[in-house]
């Protein structure tokens, strides 16, 4: 079936730096979603994108999909404590499949 | 949207033994799910939870293992049949409540076999 191959699994930044996680895809993707996990949390759903080259934003994060629909990338702009947690690419079917996530840490 | 009450939150359970994990959804449903997380990972899909049906196991997951039951839309259970150490992880429920792609999870339920 469909993976997903996401990068990088770890990030530890400086609060107030930016941060970006990367899914990519050697097929093409119907659509892709992405998801929050706290530490010690259940995944919480972001958001989901569907169009060819498709942006859209969430306050300080900022979701792409790619002109040709075979990678994503989720951006957080002057990262905040609050934004710590694992973030996921999740491709949706009849199924999610999820990606290994990227474990975001934030120093204050 | 929905809600999803699961149970236990947490267990430690002896080897050999089994557990089952319920999960409650406010809603009825017909895409219910169940995962598996060990320490450090994703989520890996165990089976999808059938209505009416047997569930349908991802490949590595089989039924003797982990059975499934689904008496109605609103309710489901797994157990964790003749546990070993290698079963210590963290289950999920998951529900997508119809005409939408969302999907909602239970709180999961942290398992600990010694």
């Amino acid at each position: 079936g469909q993976q997903v191959m996401q990068i990088p699994q770890y990030q530890h930044v400086q609060e107030g730096e930016d941060f970006t996680t990367y899914c990519n895809s050697s097929t093409t993707l119907s659509n892709i979603q992405w998801y929050k996990q706290r530490p010690g949390g259940h995944p919480v759903f972001l958001i989901q994108l569907v169009k060819s080259g498709e942006v859209k934003k969430q306050k300080r994060l900022t979701f792409q999909f790619g002109e040709a629909k075979k990678n994503s990338s989720l951006h957080i702009t002057a990262t905040q404590t609050t934004d710590v947690g694992t973030y996921v690419c999740v491709l949706y079917g009849n199924k999610l499949v999820f990606g290994a996530g990227t474990i975001l840490r934030v120093k204050s | 949207s929905a809600v999803i009450s699961q149970k236990p939150s947490r267990d430690i359970c002896q080897r050999g033994t089994s557990l089952t994990i319920q999960c409650q959804v406010d809603s009825q449903v017909t895409m219910m799910f169940w995962y598996r997380q060990q320490p450090g990972q994703s989520l890996t899909l165990i089976a999808t939870a059938n209505q009416g049906s047997e569930a349908t196991y991802e490949s590595g997951f089989v039924i003797d293992k982990f059975p499934i039951s689904r008496p109605n839309l609103t309710f489901s259970t797994l157990t964790v049949s003749n546990m070993s150490p290698e079963d210590s992880s963290i289950y999920l429920c998951s529900v997508i409540p119809g005409g939408g792609t969302e999907a909602f999870f239970g709180q999961g339920t942290r398992l600990t076999v010694v």
